[in-house]
């Protein structure tokens, strides 16, 4: 079974400035996915950006970048220029790699991490 | 355009009754999942059902049921024999095989025991 750890219940930063959500897991799987949501208030959920285990390569889209260390199972997401409509929580998710041409088991996730941009 | 509907959006039920949570999705997605989501406990995973008339329990599927007779339905029943039953409750769908690594979220439904 896998386990994924978020450490910071909430956290608070300034409009503009640049924010780290923390993200440890814990799996046997060579072979995984990782996920950061975000659910803002509205609590649709919505995917911030993913990464596959089997890329070194960290993956960016526009504001947002991980930093994906496998070896200590560690999974940053990493906010530049923060923004008002950036406040939400933010779930860390994990998926174990899908059978080829089956389908997940669905995703894994830690306990989320309230943020907020102060304006 | 192409979504997950959920209903009822808000949902009271007395104790002891069983409540049918509806998701309807027009993807064409294969997979479907139900998760509940307690404040400060993120989402759980109740059942999931990867193929029509076939589905598996997840990690707290005590106290719910669960059918897939339909490609593009997935209704959860709480039952009465769940101890705690009020939560939010949401459910997702994704494709088998090159798209599974995407689920597509619904808005969810927020169920209330009096």
């Amino acid at each position: 079974a896998q386990t994924v750890t978020q450490s910071q219940p909430e956290m608070s930063v300034q409009e503009a400035e640049t924010v780290t959500l923390s993200c440890t897991y814990d799996t046997s799987e060579s072979n995984y996915y990782l996920f950061w949501y975000k659910q803002p208030p509205s609590r649709q959920m919505i995917l911030v950006i993913r990464q596959e285990a089997y890329k070194q390569q960290n993956a960016t889209e526009n504001r947002f970048s991980v930093n994906f260390q496998k070896a200590a199972k560690s999974f940053s997401l990493k906010i530049s220029d923060s923004q008002l409509g950036d406040t939400a929580m933010y779930f860390c998710a994990f998926m174990k790699l899908p059978s080829s041409g089956g389908g997940a088991d669905g995703l894994t996730f830690g306990k989320g991490t309230h943020l907020i941009i102060q304006p | 355009d192409g979504g997950i509907t959920q209903s009822p959006k808000y949902l009271f039920r007395k104790e002891g009754q069983n409540v049918t949570l509806s998701c309807e999705q027009n993807l064409n997605h294969d997979a479907m999942y139900w998760y509940r989501q307690d404040p400060g406990q993120g989402l759980r995973l109740i059942y999931y059902s990867q193929i029509v008339n076939d589905f598996q329990k997840g990690d707290i599927a005590e106290g719910y049921s669960v059918s897939r007779e339909k490609k593009e339905s997935f209704p959860l029943t709480v039952t009465s024999a769940q101890k705690n039953p009020t939560a939010f409750y949401l459910c997702a769908s994704s494709l088998r095989g090159p798209g599974a690594n995407v689920l597509t979220f619904g808005a969810g439904s927020r169920l209330t025991v009096l």
